[in-house]
């Protein structure tokens, strides 16, 4: 198989606060992992690409100061939100592929954030 | 004009109809060619993965990638109401992780 999870799968949070959330390939290693975000009734928009001992590779437009983001091992990866703001809430969503091969990327079953 | 299109819908279909769906894409050099399924506030679920042109069926569901016309679609056979959920076409580049994504169709199959 090729199960990936997420921890939390909800969060509600003060604006200002941090929030980390963390991606897990559980069943194989995974060098990159992928973070998204979805807004309602929108397609998945990357963030970043997350490589395992290197850092981040950020789309454009996407703040690397206020979505921090660690891959700290071939199966998992954290984001953080720092500080974050109503705007920032949405659909927070990983994937990853197995590394050394072609096959695509399994996704997380996301986390939503509702920034108050 | 965006890489790839995908029309949103809603697109609603009876119970045990043909569902087709299709995206139209602007980049020759996507190879990988991807059906992902979303229910409701989950993750995206893969359904059907393909690289390069041609058909591949499994179960109810048959991809189909016209690279000619940079078209690639997704039948649905014997619809069922479980069905109903957002479908996104996604498609990669050869050596490329990174995976561009339709905006979605939401289908709906009636009961």
């Amino acid at each position: 198989g090729a199960v990936v999870s997420q921890h939390p799968s909800w969060v509600i949070c003060k604006s200002g606060t941090s929030v980390k959330i963390e991606c897990r390939s559980l069943d194989f290693q995974a060098t990159t992992m992928f973070w998204y975000r979805q807004f309602p009734k929108q397609s998945l928009m990357l963030m970043a690409t997350s490589n395992e001992g290197s850092k981040a590779t950020y789309e454009q437009g996407v703040e690397k100061d206020k979505f921090l983001i660690n891959h700290a091992s071939l199966t998992l990866s954290t984001l953080t939100v720092t500080s974050a703001h109503p705007e920032d809430s949405s659909f927070y969503i990983c994937s990853a592929g197995k590394a050394g091969t072609q096959e695509t990327q399994y996704f997380g079953p996301g986390t939503r954030l509702l920034v108050l | 004009q965006k890489e790839v299109e995908q029309d949103p819908g809603p697109l609603s279909v009876p119970e045990g109809a043909i569902v087709s769906l299709n995206c139209t894409y602007s980049n020759s050099a996507f190879q990988y060619f991807m059906w992902y399924r979303q229910y409701s506030r989950k993750g995206p679920e893969l359904l059907m993965y393909t690289y390069s042109s041609g058909n591949k069926e499994d179960g109810r569901f048959t991809a189909q990638v016209d690279k000619s016309s940079k078209y690639i679609s997704l039948f649905i056979r014997d619809s069922q109401p479980s069905d109903s959920a957002t479908y996104l076409c996604a498609m990669s580049g050869l050596g490329d992780d990174k995976i561009i994504f339709g905006k979605g169709t939401r289908l709906h199959i009636l009961p």
